[in-house]
């Protein structure tokens, strides 16, 4: 059963400070592995997108990495804010082009504290 | 920014009602798609569309259907609301890419749903 699992399922840390959140995932074949940004209340918004052949890409503060190898890949977030709060959803493809089947994480719940 | 727009934001209604939830965006994407969510729980595909008069069912059964008769807009319909539909519907669209090029995806801002 093709599945994305992603920990921890919550997170606090003080503001300024580093983080990584992780997603680990089964689906085969691979395509893309996506991070998403979800604030409460509101839809999902794409913060990376990585295919195969890459294993890491950036976003400001954010930045994802992927190991095809191990099926990981992690999502770091640097000297962090306030308005990092929101749940962080990591989602695979097993398609590229046609966006055929999304196999989505249930997302870590970041709390940044002042 | 997205130009993909839900309204209602809120609904909350009563059992046995009818309403529809409205979905329409600016991008001309062909690819439209409804998802479900509840709390701590992960986004599931309940309809989708791959351009005018084209709509599937999703991975999640699903009480509700939907119609594609533009392309910008794309509306899912509940004919009678029960308490077990109560959640938040996400919509999204996107554009078909050339063979592989990664296709990306936009969502809306959401419609919370409370049926009482």
């Amino acid at each position: 059963k093709n599945q994305v699992e992603q920990s921890p399922q919550s997170l606090i840390i003080l503001e300024g400070k580093n983080c990584t959140l992780q997603c680990n995932y089964t689906v085969s074949p691979f395509s893309n592995l996506r991070w998403y940004k979800q604030d409460t209340g509101r839809g999902p918004v794409s913060l990376t997108i990585m295919t195969f052949s890459e294993n890491t890409k950036s976003n400001g503060r954010y930045t994802a990495t992927l190991d095809a190898d191990t099926k990981q890949s992690s999502l770091h977030i640097t000297a962090s804010q306030l308005s990092d709060s929101a749940s962080y959803i990591c989602v695979v493809s097993d398609r590229g082009s046609t966006l055929g089947r999304l196999y989505f994480g249930r997302g870590t719940q970041l709390t940044v504290w002042p | 920014e997205a130009d993909i727009y839900q309204t209602p934001r809120y609904l909350v209604i009563g059992t046995g009602k009818k309403i529809t939830l409205e979905c329409s965006q600016t991008m001309g994407h062909d690819k439209m798609y409804w998802y479900q969510q509840d709390p701590g729980m992960e986004l599931h595909l309940i309809h989708y569309s791959y351009g005018v008069n084209s709509t599937e069912k999703g991975d999640l059964s699903s009480e509700s259907t939907v119609s594609r008769i533009r392309t910008e807009h794309f509306p899912l319909t509940l004919e009678s609301a029960r308490p077990s539909h109560t959640s938040q519907y996400l919509c999204a669209s996107s554009e078909y890419r050339p063979r592989g090029d990664v296709e990306k995806l936009f969502f809306g801002s959401g419609t919370q749903l409370s049926v009482l």
